[in-house]
């Protein structure tokens, strides 16, 4: 069975920088394309951006809210995405999920919920 | 970048009744190559993760019931569930997987009238 966990979400100031993980089992992580998803209080969903199997390249795109201050990484060895998050801002408060890109997603982490406010 | 536009906002529907969703892309998501629409369907229950419905725009996930279909090509798509039961309230938002960024539509609310 698939399991996602993420973790480190929790709260931070404006400005400040924050690291989510994402432990994942149940597939063969290395050769999956995996995406971080995230959804604001009461809101829809965004997509953050992807990072491609090293297969694949290993590389990242990212929406265009984050670009330059969010970096998607990942470490085969340990079955674990990152999500490296700078210079945040209030906007970035919001459940953030971790999932494989099929190229849907499925399935979903329980997410972890980040909280930027002074 | 493709936006999703999604139709109704929300929408109450009689238990045993059908409910449509409606889904709008703003440029096609079908794929010539190989005969598909990069379009999915997730569902999202209070306090959940999403839950993948329907991809390829008309392929049930395995376990999803069948009063769930997806249907439509091109821009435009339709989520039905064709009898509503208690366990169908939630908030049903349908993807574009065609190009970056990935896009969501806004949700659809649906309860029970």
């Amino acid at each position: 069975e698939v399991h996602l966990v993420e973790s480190g979400g929790g709260l931070v100031k404006p400005g400040g920088s924050l690291r989510l993980s994402c432990v994942v089992s149940g597939f063969t992580f290395s050769n999956a394309w995996m995406t971080w998803v995230r959804q604001a209080p009461g809101k829809g969903l965004e997509w953050v951006g992807h990072i491609k199997s090293e297969t694949d390249g290993g590389t990242t795109d990212y929406a265009a809210p984050v670009k330059d201050r969010f970096i998607i990484s990942r470490d085969d060895s340990k079955n674990t995405l990152s999500l490296e998050m700078n210079s945040l801002k209030t906007e970035d408060t919001a459940v953030y999920y971790c999932t494989p890109e099929i190229p849907w997603f499925d399935p979903w982490g329980q997410g972890t919920l980040v909280t930027v406010s002074s | 970048d493709i936006v999703m536009t999604q139709s109704p906002d929300s929408l109450a529907v009689s238990l045993g009744e059908r409910a449509t969703v409606n889904c709008k892309s703003s440029q096609s998501v079908f794929y010539s190559s190989n005969n598909k629409n990069f379009l999915a369907w997730y569902q999202q229950k209070p306090g959940q993760p999403p839950k993948l419905l329907i991809y390829w725009a008309s392929t049930r996930e395995s376990g999803v019931p069948d009063r769930f279909s997806g249907s439509g090509s091109g821009t435009d798509f339709t989520l039905t569930i064709s009898s509503l039961q208690t366990e169908d309230v939630a908030v049903y938002y349908c993807q574009q997987y065609y190009s970056t960024p990935l896009t969501f539509g806004g949700g659809t609310k649906v309860e029970i009238k």
